[in-house]
């Protein structure tokens, strides 16, 4: 049980063009998801808190414009990558909260590596 | 301000040896501390986690040692072997009514175990 998939595992574009990430919970419903981004040898920087139905929470220093977050249901989220350059080059992760009891555990997808030319 | 901080950076031991990997925190209002494993390529995955009313946790060749007063967790690796090589992430969450239960992720230490 709780599965997270994520779709692409990988893809490459061209810079200027945008990048539509998917992130699934499979077997729960989830009313809170995570977009995290990773680079190489480094920890998981969150970017933002998806919740169904209502605007993404945004970290400090993330362009909300830039990296358009919709979670139009309890089992999809979407990252979308806007007038992608270079430097947004990455290793995007979901997660997806699973309520167990008071405790909130959090699973992850396989995540995405984008690559941006 | 980093809120958690792991150590060591890497580690090497050899296989059956007792890798022990640590974390400290700093914000009291954290309750809920996982450890997460990842491979090349793959997202974390869930190792163990622990709440701050338990001094210790174990599952299978994994043990979490948590000492409240000092705000430091541990993540001990019994019978290590090879395939255990990899990342391991700690992290510490928010109350899960505040904050939207975002999780803290520690800097991860790189974990190689020799045949």
């Amino acid at each position: 049980g709780a599965v997270v998939s994520q779709h692409p595992s990988w893809v490459i574009c061209k810079s200027g063009t945008s990048v539509k990430i998917e992130c699934r919970s499979l077997d729960f419903q989830a009313t809170t998801m995570f977009w995290y981004r990773q680079f190489p040898k480094q920890s998981l920087m969150l970017m933002a808190t998806s919740n169904e139905g209502s605007k993404a929470t945004y970290e400090q220093g993330v362009e909300k414009d830039k990296f358009l977050i919709n979670h139009a249901s309890l089992t999809l989220s979407t990252l979308t990558v806007t007038s992608a350059h270079p430097e947004d080059s990455s290793f995007y992760i979901c997660s997806a909260r699973a309520p167990s009891g008071s405790i909130y555990e959090q699973y992850f997808g396989p995540g995405t590596r984008l690559t941006v030319t | 301000q980093q809120q958690v901080k792991q150590s060591p950076q890497s580690l090497i031991v050899q296989k059956g040896g007792i890798p022990i990997i640590n974390c400290a925190y700093e914000n009291t209002a954290f309750d809920y501390f996982p450890w997460y494993q990842q491979f090349p390529g793959k997202g974390p995955a869930l190792l163990i986690a622990i709440r701050p009313d338990v001094s210790e946790k174990k599952e299978g060749r994994f043990t979490i040692s948590f000492n409240k007063s000092a705000k430091q967790f541990s993540l001990h690796i019994m019978d290590s072997q090879p395939g255990d090589s990899a990342t391991y992430f700690c992290a510490a969450s928010s109350p899960a009514n505040t904050n939207a239960g975002k999780s803290t992720f520690g800097d991860g230490t790189t974990l190689t175990v020799k045949p």
